[in-house]
C-alpha cells in the first residue's frame, strides 16, 4: 500500500486569497490524482497529475483556478486560487497501487474553509 | 456515464447487529470496485477491493460481494461496534483515471 501525507491538514482562508496544498507519497508513482469533496457530497476528480507533463483537468475544472505542479514522482501540489466560499471543501490527493487497475489510496485530506 | 448509488443514505443500528450496505452502478464494464471508510472531516481508508473477475472479498468482520452483471455490490459488517460508525463509500473503476464514487452511507452504531 501507499502512504500519503498532505499539508496543511486544514486551513481557514479569506476570500480572494490562494492556498497551496502539498501531497507527498512514500513511493514513486506515475499518476497522482486530486479530488474535491464539497460538504455533504461525494468525491469529484479535479485533475490527474503526471510527472513531466501538464496536468489533465476534468470537465468543470481549469488550470487558472487549480494550478498543479508535479516536480517528481513522489510529490505534487494543488493551488486553489482566488478563493470564494464555494471552494470550501476537503481536498484529497490519491494514487494507485502497483498498477492503474489496482487499489487506489487516499491521503488524509485538507479541510479548507473560505470566509 | 457511470452512476453509482448507495442505499440507504443513513443507517443507525444497535451495537452487535449485523448489517448490509448496498451499492449499485449503471455500467457493468468495470475493472474493480472498492469500498472505503471515511470518518468525519477526514480522508478515505480503503477497506476492500474486488476485481471484476471476483465475487467477494473478506477482511475480518467485513465481507464485500460483487455481482457485475446486475451492477450491484454489498458490504456486510458482522457484529457491529461503535467504532464502525463512519461514512462508507463505494467506488467503481472504469479506466486508469476513472474512479466513480457513490454518495455514501452514513452508519451510526449505538452502544
Amino acid at each position: 500500500s501507499a502512504v500519503i501525507s498532505q499539508k496543511p491538514s486544514r486551513d481557514i482562508c479569506q476570500r480572494g486569497t490562494s492556498l497551496t496544498i502539498q501531497c507527498q507519497v512514500d513511493s514513486q508513482v506515475t499518476m497522482m490524482f486530486w479530488y474535491r469533496q464539497q460538504p455533504g457530497q461525494s468525491l469529484t476528480l479535479i485533475a490527474t497529475a503526471n510527472q513531466g507533463s501538464e496536468a489533465t483537468y476534468e470537465s468543470g475544472f481549469v488550470i487558472d483556478k487549480f494550478p498543479i505542479s508535479r516536480p517528481n514522482l513522489t510529490f505534487s501540489t494543488l493551488t486553489v486560487s482566488n478563493m470564494s466560499p464555494e471552494d470550501s471543501s476537503i481536498y484529497l490527493c490519491s494514487v494507485h497501487g502497483k498498477d492503474s487497475y489496482n487499489e487506489q489510496f487516499f491521503g488524509p485530506g485538507t479541510r479548507l474553509t473560505v470566509l | 456515464k457511470q452512476e453509482v448509488t448507495q442505499i440507504p443514505a443513513a443507517l443507525s443500528v444497535p451495537e452487535g447487529e449485523n448489517l448490509v450496505l448496498n451499492c449499485s452502478f449503471t455500467d457493468s464494464a468495470i475493472y474493480n470496485l472498492q469500498w472505503f471508510r471515511q470518518d468525519p472531516g477526514k480522508g478515505l481508508t480503503s477497506l476492500l477491493l474486488i476485481q471484476s473477475s471476483q465475487r467477494e472479498q473478506t477482511s475480518g468482520r467485513l465481507n464485500a460481494s460483487l455481482d457485475k452483471s446486475s451492477g450491484r455490490s454489498t458490504l456486510y459488517i458482522a457484529a457491529s461496534q461503535p467504532g464502525d460508525s463512519a461514512t462508507y463509500l463505494c467506488a467503481v473503476k472504469t479506466g486508469a483515471n476513472n474512479l466513480f464514487f457513490g454518495t455514501g452511507t452514513r452508519l451510526t452504531v449505538i452502544p
